[in-house]
C-alpha cells in the first residue's frame, strides 16, 4: 500500500517550453501533497503544498507564477514548470499525506533543460 | 525553528558488519521521526517512523532505530550491512502544528564494502 507514482521520470526540453509533471497517489487518497526539489547531492528542498481543491501554499523564495501547482483531486497533483530554463534542471520529487504524519514519495522526475 | 542534524556525511561500513547512522533532532515538546532511504535517481522510500509509541522502531529492511530524548537522538542501526544497503539516508523530522512538514537533514551516504 501507499504507493505514488510520477510521471513522466524523465524528460528533457528546449529552453522556453513549459514542463507538465504528474503526481499520483495509487491505492490512497491523499489530502495533501508536496513538491519537492532536490540538487545534485542534496538534501530534499520543499516547494510547495497542495491541499485538494484549494491552492498551493509555496515556501519563501519559490515562484508561485514560475511553478504552477494543481490539486484537482484527491489523488493527482501536478506540477507546470512554465517557460523553463536550464537554471530550472533538477529532480523534482513529490509526496503524498492521507492522514498522519507520514508522507509517502513517488520515484521522482528529472528535468533537463537544454 | 525545527532541526535535524546528521551528524555524518559519509559512512562506509564492510558487508558483514554494524552500521550506525547518527542522527539528532532539535528538542520539542512531540515531535515525529522518519528515516527514509534514497537509491541513487530514485525517490524516498520510508524505513521506520517513531510517532510516540515505543521508542526501539523497528523498520524495514531489517534496520531499526531508538528515540532518546534525554539525548534528543534517534540514530539508526542495522545488525549487518548488506551490499544492497548502499544509499543516501535521511533523518526527518516533523512537529506537531506544523501542518505536516518535514525537516530534512542533510543525508548521510552509506558505502558497503567487500
Amino acid at each position: 500500500g501507499a504507493v505514488v507514482s510520477q510521471h513522466p521520470s524523465r524528460v528533457i526540453c528546449k529552453s522556453g517550453t513549459s514542463v507538465k509533471i504528474e503526481c499520483r497517489s495509487l491505492d490512497f487518497q491523499a489530502t495533501t501533497m508536496f513538491w519537492y526539489r532536490q540538487f545534485p547531492k542534496q538534501s530534499l528542498m520543499l516547494m510547495a503544498t497542495s491541499n485538494e481543491g484549494s491552492k498551493a501554499t509555496y515556501e519563501q523564495g519559490v515562484e508561485k507564477d514560475k511553478f504552477l501547482i494543481n490539486h484537482a483531486s484527491l489523488t493527482l497533483s501536478t506540477l507546470t514548470v512554465t517557460s523553463a530554463h536550464p537554471e530550472d534542471s533538477s529532480f523534482y520529487i513529490c509526496s503524498a499525506r492521507e492522514t498522519g504524519e507520514t508522507q509517502y514519495f513517488g520515484p521522482g522526475t528529472r528535468l533537463t533543460v537544454l | 525553528a525545527q532541526s535535524v542534524t546528521q551528524l555524518d556525511s559519509h559512512v562506509s561500513v564492510s558487508e558483514g558488519t554494524p552500521v550506525l547512522l547518527r542522527c539528532n533532532y532539535s528538542s520539542s515538546y512531540s515531535p515525529s521521526l522518519f528515516w527514509y532511504v534514497q537509491h541513487p535517481n530514485k525517490g524516498l522510500q520510508l524505513l521506520l517512523k517513531y510517532t510516540s509509541a515505543a521508542t526501539l522502531v523497528k523498520g524495514i529492511n531489517g534496520f531499526e532505530a531508538e528515540f532518546k530524548k534525554s539525548e534528543t537522538s534517534f540514530h539508526l542501526t542495522k545488525p549487518s550491512a548488506h551490499m544492497s544497503d548502499a544509499a543516501e539516508y535521511f533523518c526527518v523530522v516533523t512537529y506537531t502544528g506544523t501542518a505536516s512538514k518535514l525537516t530534512f537533514g542533510t543525508g548521510t551516504r552509506l558505502q558497503v564494502t567487500l
